[in-house]
């Protein structure tokens, strides 16, 4: 199995400063089609995870443009340029270029300062 | 509005067969475009993928609870379910169900459904 690892574990913001969470998977996720199979989740207090970023750097449908994705083979980040309140909850990184299984990683926790 | 609801017990003895079914309203389950997904998360941990199964009964599953997983799919009722044997506590988690394209895994998911196991 691919094994994601994500640092920080936990991440501690002022409203209106950035963040920066790094996803590193134990293969490359680069596959022969070219395309790179890293998603970014959001998992807010109480909800259900929900997808922000696919294939590294694609916003989903009403993610707001303060998201942002980059990376490539085996190291990736999310950046938030600037953190707002609702951005709270608990970050994944996951991967879908080996299945079976999905793999995620262990989540970054990020709550406002 | 696509929308997913798991329901089940909520309590289940070891040992026995945790069964819980996903509905899905607002689309179709038999869309060609989609498979149909598992993920449980135990209290205060991450995020683990059980399995996963296309409309016309194809099924992956985790090869860690492989022997143990059963996914299956009711085109008419547009529902999916789970089927977990020989459950512990160590299978106490909430579980959700979700919908997944090959470029959009786990777009839409349930609000989800916790199961204790306990006697």
């Amino acid at each position: 199995d691919i094994v994601m690892t994500q640092t920080p574990l936990s991440l501690s913001v002022t409203p209106g400063q950035p963040a920066s969470i790094s996803c590193k998977s134990s293969q490359s996720l680069l596959h022969s089609d070219g395309k790179t199979y890293l998603y970014w989740y959001l998992q807010k207090p109480g909800q259900p995870p929900q997808l922000l970023i696919y294939e590294v750097s694609n916003r989903f449908s009403g993610v707001p443009d303060r998201f942002s994705g980059s990376g490539s083979g085996t190291d990736f980040t999310l950046k938030i340029s600037r953190v707002e309140a609702e951005d709270v909850g608990v970050y994944y990184c996951m991967q879908s270029i080996q299945l079976p299984p999905f793999t995620f990683g262990p989540g970054t926790k990020v709550d406002i300062k | 509005q696509l929308q997913l609801q798991e329901s089940g017990p909520g309590l289940v003895k070891p040992s026995e067969t945790l069964s819980l079914t996903c509905t899905v309203s607002g689309g179709s389950i038999s869309s060609s475009s989609y498979y149909w997904g598992w993920i449980r998360q135990p209290p205060g941990k991450g995020l683990e993928w059980i399995g996963s199964i296309y409309y016309s009964g194809s099924t992956y599953y985790n090869p860690s609870l492989k022997s143990r997983v059963t996914i299956s799919v009711d085109t008419s009722k547009n529902q999916f379910s789970l089927k977990l044997s020989s459950v512990t506590a160590a299978d106490t988690a909430v579980y959700y169900c979700a919908r997944l394209a090959r470029t959009l895994p786990f777009d839409y998911w349930g609000q989800g459904t916790l199961v204790t196991v306990s006697s």
